[in-house]
């Protein structure tokens, strides 16, 4: 069911550094990316989402940058702080529920040191 | 908070057993989605009910059922539970059912099943 391939499985990152976090998707009738962010004994809380008609989103500290040639789209954690350690997945629509659905990466455990 | 609401938090069971997990959606929400987020299959989709109808499957195993009420609660029944079903189960909502673009998702707090 995996239809998105997320890379680095971890992350360590300074304070202060940048975080980043790719995902690669086969599926051009994608139309809808989100990024979720998982706290330890928490449900995934959406971060930040872009659609293909852009090629970069930001909010606040955290951006998705989108490349629709390479089927590409990556979180950007700018300024990362120790708060931010947390599990991350990107996602994508289950076509074949007709987009009703998620598909989720594999997550990445990001460890921001102080 | 997100606004669904997920009981019990905790639940531990033996092998063979049967098990229901409940979910209420944001307020207004049609649409419930349950998950399953194991440390092998990672975060994977399970059903998709909109407004009392079902709507979508997953790897949904046969022994696991759902249903949505008219109030929009919905219920996950797991039976002849294993060791295997051992898993987190999140419910999450969205205001419409996403036919033609994928609505946004949010998701409750989760249950963690222990098979026993």
């Amino acid at each position: 069911q995996q239809q998105v391939k997320q890379s680095p499985q971890s992350l360590i990152v300074q304070k202060g550094g940048i975080s980043i976090i790719n995902c690669a998707y086969e599926n051009t009738a994608f139309d809808y990316f989100p990024w979720y962010q998982q706290f330890p004994g928490k449900g995934p809380a959406l971060l930040i989402a872009i659609r293909p008609d852009v090629s970069e989103k930001k909010e606040g500290r955290f951006t998705i940058s989108f490349n629709k040639s390479a089927k590409q789209f990556s979180l950007h954690i700018m300024d990362s702080q120790p708060g931010d350690s947390a599990t991350y997945f990107c996602a994508a629509p289950l076509t074949d529920t007709g987009r009703r659905a998620l598909t989720f990466g594999s997550g990445t455990r990001l460890q921001v040191q102080p | 908070d997100s606004g669904v609401t997920q009981t019990p938090k905790h639940l531990i069971t033996a092998t063979g057993q049967r098990v229901t997990l409940r979910c209420s959606p944001r307020s207004g929400d049609l649409s419930v989605y349950w998950y399953q987020q194991s440390l092998d299959q990672g975060l994977q989709f399970l059903i998709h009910y909109y407004n009392g109808e079902e709507r979508a499957k997953g790897n949904i195993l046969e022994r696991f059922s759902a249903q949505q009420f008219p109030d929009l609660h919905s219920e996950l029944n797991l039976s002849s539970l294993e060791l295997g079903d051992s898993a987190l189960y999140f419910c999450a909502s969205s205001p419409r059912t996403g036919g033609g673009h994928t609505d946004t998702q949010y998701f409750g707090p989760g249950t963690r099943l222990t098979v026993l």
